[in-house]
């Protein structure tokens, strides 16, 4: 099937834990991208990267961390830095000359 | 700078009634305009895009959309609302100009059909 994996589905984080989001996409995208959803703000861009080794800061990348070491693959983590990381966690990923972009099913982050 | 306005939090609508979803955007250049849709505790589904040509543009189970550049809107739009309609719909726009394709999103509209 092609398409784009997020894992796990739900993770667990206890306070001053750092915790890796997986992305994979096997849809040959150039372009990848993290979203956090929280209730009634919609999706706000964490970081994008449009070419393997390159990545770019979103509109609220501050305790976030990413690597594109593989054009595949797209993890991101969520530092103790990140103060308030409960949320939903949305992974996409697009051709650079394309339009829309495709979306994983999530991985919801909740701090304990 | 890009933006995008769903000014309505919530639409009700009773089932066989149409539907509308209101979107405004803002974009410096020409804007690139999408609607998905989110069921709860899913990702995001590709719904329908307006790129260039027709204003009225046709997309996923039976939605469509109307560009007008006058009013800076692309209102997603329903003959016949299901009660399988309901879900959280969100309107994205990008530059078709500019130099990255990173699409800004709206807050979210959630539908809720009535039977």
């Amino acid at each position: 099937d092609g398409g784009i994996t997020q894992s796990p589905k739900y993770l667990f984080r206890k306070e001053g834990q750092n915790v890796t989001l997986s992305c994979e996409q096997n849809l040959n995208h150039d372009a990848m991208y993290w979203y956090r959803q929280d209730p009634g703000q919609g999706l706000r861009l964490i970081y994008y990267s449009q070419i393997v080794n390159d990545f770019q800061k979103g509109d609220i990348a501050e305790g976030y961390s990413v690597s594109r070491e593989k054009k595949e693959s797209f993890p991101l983590t969520v530092t103790s830095a990140q103060k308030n990381p409960t949320a939903f966690y949305l992974c996409a990923s697009g051709t650079v000359r394309g339009t829309e972009a495709f979306f994983g099913q999530g991985t919801r982050l909740t701090v304990v | 700078a890009q933006s995008v306005a769903q000014p309505e939090d919530q639409v009700n609508v009773a089932e066989g009634n149409p539907l509308t979803v209101k979107c405004t955007y803002s974009v410096s250049g020409n804007p690139y305009l999408f609607w998905y849709v989110q069921y709860p505790n899913r990702g995001l589904q590709f719904l329908l895009k307006y790129i260039t040509g027709d204003n009225l543009v046709k997309g996923s189970y039976g939605f469509e959309a109307e560009f007008n550049k006058s009013q800076t809107s692309f209102h997603l739009k329903k003959p016949s609302a299901l009660v399988s309609d309901s879900a959280l719909y969100f309107c994205a726009v990008r530059d078709g100009g500019g130099a990255t394709n990173k699409l800004i999103f709206g807050t979210g509209t959630l539908l809720a059909v009535q039977p």
